[in-house]
C-alpha cells in the first residue's frame, strides 16, 4: 500500500507561534483530508483538500497532488489546538481512509 | 446540523455480554463505516456499508457484526466481547463510495473487563 509520513512527529509550541505540519505519500493518492484528534479522542474534520489550497479561519491547507505531498499551516496557535494531527487517504478499495502517523502538538501558555 | 452521532460514548462491560453501538447520519449518505483505534495500530477499518442491506468486511471484522437495514443507522454489534475489542470506536460516513469527505462519529470508548 501507500505509505504515509508525517512530520514532525511531536510539536510543541507557546500560544501564539506558527507551525506547519507535512504530509508525504509514496504515491498518488485521492481525496486526502486533514484530522485533528482533540484531548478526549474526538476526530474532526479540518480540511477535504485532493489539490489546491483551502482556508478555514487560522488554519489553512495546502496539496500539491503531482509531488506527493500536503502541509497543514496552523497560524496563531492556542491551546486549544493541541492534540493529533492527521492526514489521511482514501483507497478505493472499501473506500478505507488510511491515515498517517499523525503529528502530536502541544502549546503552552 | 449535519452530523454522525454515535452512542453509547463510552461504555465499561463484561466479558460476553453483548452490546451494540449505534451510530446514526443525517446527511442522507450512502457510505458508511466502522473503524477501531488502538495505539500503536492507529485507525483500522472494521466493516463498511456502501448503501441499505449492502455491508462488507473491513481489515478487522473478527468478533463484530454489523447490519444497515435504513440508510441513515449502521450499527456495531458485539455479540460476545472480549477484552481485545477494549478500543475507541468511530462510525463515519461520507455521500459516495471510494469518493468525497468522510465525516467522523465523536467515538465511542469501550472497555471490556
Amino acid at each position: 500500500g501507500i505509505q504515509v509520513e508525517q512530520s514532525p512527529p511531536d510539536l510543541i509550541l507557546q500560544e501564539g507561534a506558527n507551525s506547519t505540519l507535512r504530509c508525504n505519500f509514496s504515491d498518488s493518492v485521492n481525496n486526502l483530508q486533514w484530522f485533528h484528534q482533540n484531548p478526549w479522542g474526538q476526530l474532526i474534520n479540518l480540511f477535504y483538500i485532493p489539490s489546491g489550497t483551502k482556508q478555514n479561519g487560522r488554519l489553512s491547507a495546502t496539496t500539491v497532488a503531482t509531488e506527493r505531498y500536503s502541509l497543514l499551516y496552523i497560524s496563531s496557535s492556542q491551546t486549544t489546538d493541541s492534540g493529533v494531527y492527521f492526514c489521511a487517504y482514501l483507497s478505493g478499495t472499501a473506500s478505507k481512509l488510511t491515515f498517517g502517523t499523525g503529528t502530536r502538538l502541544q502549546v503552552t501558555l | 446540523e449535519a452530523q454522525v452521532t454515535q452512542n453509547p460514548r463510552y461504555l465499561i462491560t463484561v466479558t460476553g455480554k453483548k452490546l451494540t453501538v449505534t451510530c446514526s447520519q443525517n446527511m442522507n449518505h450512502e457510505y458508511m463505516s466502522w473503524y477501531r483505534q488502538d495505539p500503536g495500530l492507529g485507525l483500522r477499518q472494521i466493516y463498511y456499508s456502501m448503501n441499505v442491506e449492502v455491508t462488507d468486511k473491513g481489515d478487522v471484522p473478527e468478533g463484530y457484526k454489523v447490519s444497515r437495514k435504513e440508510k441513515r443507522n449502521f450499527p456495531l454489534i458485539l455479540e460476545s466481547p472480549s477484552p481485545n475489542q477494549t478500543s475507541l470506536y468511530f462510525c463515519a460516513s461520507s455521500s459516495g463510495f471510494g469518493t468525497g469527505e468522510l465525516f467522523f462519529g465523536e467515538g465511542s470508548r469501550l472497555t471490556v473487563l
